[in-house]
């Protein structure tokens, strides 16, 4: 079954670096699209980027552009996301999540990681 | 950016009724609208994929309906387990991809 697995997340002081991962198993990695989507405490969910199944093209939420960056390690099955000049309201759950057609950009988002935590504080 | 519109904010219903949350678009999404469930603690789920897809294993209680801008999931018998805060999301018009702020469905 498919499985993603989140980590990286921690404590960072506002204009730091974090960056995490997402290891993917139980499906064909190199053919799904995958996105990044997080969620401020006791907030609703933001969709952050997109990559394609081969990393061709790339989307960002403007409130991240210019500051964060996906990307993609097909032969390692594992998704990235650079998070720079990081803010405090940047705090939030960050998700990753497969889509569900293949090969496309559909952003039906049928599987989900468990989360990992990012605080941005002083 | 396509805004969705989601209500009522919280929904507070017996076990056994019937539930229907809506989500309204600031614009058309044709039929490009998704519904997710997410309990406390835990990921999204997807439940209804193009307005009216029921996802895989998603009991048949779950069912949605709309085009165009109005949508609504119908939960025909609330089961316990089905209390919950569900999303809508639009990927019709993106970036960006747009969710709705959310419908808490509670015990009464």
């Amino acid at each position: 079954q498919v499985q993603l697995v989140e980590s990286g997340g921690g404590v960072v002081q506002p204009g730091g670096s974090l960056r995490l991962s997402c290891a993917a198993s139980g499906f064909t990695f190199t053919t799904y699209g995958m996105n990044w989507v997080r969620q401020a405490p006791g907030e609703g969910l933001e969709w952050v980027a997109f990559v394609q199944n081969d990393g061709s093209r790339e989307y960002y939420a403007d409130s991240v552009k210019g500051r964060f960056t996906i990307s993609r390690d097909n032969s390692q099955k594992t998704l990235y996301l650079q998070l720079n000049s990081l803010r405090p309201e940047d705090t939030a759950v960050y998700y990753c999540a497969k889509i569900f057609y293949e090969g496309g950009t559909d952003n039906i988002f049928d599987s989900w990681g468990q989360g990992t935590l990012v605080t941005v504080s002083s | 950016e396509v805004v969705l519109t989601q209500s009522p904010a919280t929904l507070s219903l017996s076990p056994g009724e019937r539930a229907t949350l809506s989500c309204r678009a600031s614009q058309t999404v044709i039929k490009y609208l998704a519904w997710y469930q997410q309990k406390r603690g835990q990921a999204p789920r997807l439940l209804i994929y193009d307005a009216s897809n029921r996802a895989t294993g998603i009991p048949a209680r779950f069912s949605g309906s709309g085009s165009g801008t109005d949508f609504t999931l119908t939960i025909s018998s609330v089961e316990p387990e089905d209390f919950a805060v569900y999303y809508c999301q639009q990927r019709y018009n993106w970036p960006p991809i747009t969710f709705g702020q959310g419908t808490r469905l509670e015990i009464k």
